[in-house]
């Protein structure tokens, strides 16, 4: 039973476009969510988070907005740019999400920003 | 550079023979976490320690497969008799335990069983 879904394997964008990475949860116990950047043969890269008393949260290029009536959360890039090329994760933490205070994450998606 | 370290970055073991995966967390860090990540899946967590304590194990298979962090050393993820299926990327992450404190990960360890 996957709990954090993201349900976009891969995205292709323009650069200078925005990208918007979804990605949806089922558990209601989760009160922080992060997202996390991954290249290849590397280890995954913390890149911003929200909590749940939040709707928004922005960091230069990136914002992450939270629908907690819908479970749903998002990661807005822009301008993309083509070191955003990545996989991206999406991440859960609560009480029942990955461990005391471990992280429930998703599968991923494959940004591809196109020059 | 103060990361996470993870050693070695690539392992190769056959059938039946022992892995031990080591991870040193950031400087100032207390708290450790393994995560599995197999082939075109997100990341599975395995287990959360303590210095000297196992916090959460609930990810952790119940046999072969064995986590510690001594008061003294790096954390230490031993898998034994492994199998074929036991070959995946193993993630290290620390964090400082403060409240939303988010994880820092290592480099992963590439662990191929022929």
């Amino acid at each position: 039973d996957q709990q954090v879904k993201q349900n976009s394997p891969s995205l292709s964008v323009q650069e200078g476009r925005i990208s918007i990475l979804n990605c949806d949860y089922t558990n209601s116990m989760f009160d922080y969510f992060l997202w996390y950047k991954k290249y290849p043969a590397e280890g995954p890269t913390f890149l911003i988070s929200i909590s749940s008393i939040k709707d928004k949260n922005e960091d230069g290029r990136f914002t992450v907005f939270l629908n907690k009536s819908a479970k749903h959360l998002s990661l807005h890039i822009v301008p993309s740019q083509p070191g955003d090329s990545a996989v991206y994760f999406c991440a859960a933490s609560g009480r029942s999400g990955g461990g005391a205070d471990g992280l429930t994450f998703g599968k991923g998606t494959h940004l591809i920003i196109q020059p | 550079n103060a990361g996470v370290m993870q050693n070695p970055r690539h392992l190769v073991r056959r059938r039946g023979q022992e892995a031990r995966l080591r991870c040193s967390p950031m400087k100032g860090h207390s708290h450790v976490y393994w995560y599995r990540q197999l082939p075109e899946e997100g990341l599975k967590f395995m287990v959360y320690l303590q210095k000297e304590n196992i916090i959460d194990e609930s990810g952790m298979p119940k046999e072969r497969f064995s986590a510690e962090f001594p008061k003294e050393g790096p954390s230490i993820l031993r898998i034994q008799q492994v199998v074929r299926g036991d070959s995946a990327a193993y993630f290290c992450a620390s964090s400082a335990g403060t409240d939303n404190s988010p994880l820092h990960f290592g480099n992963g360890t590439r662990l191929t069983v022929t």
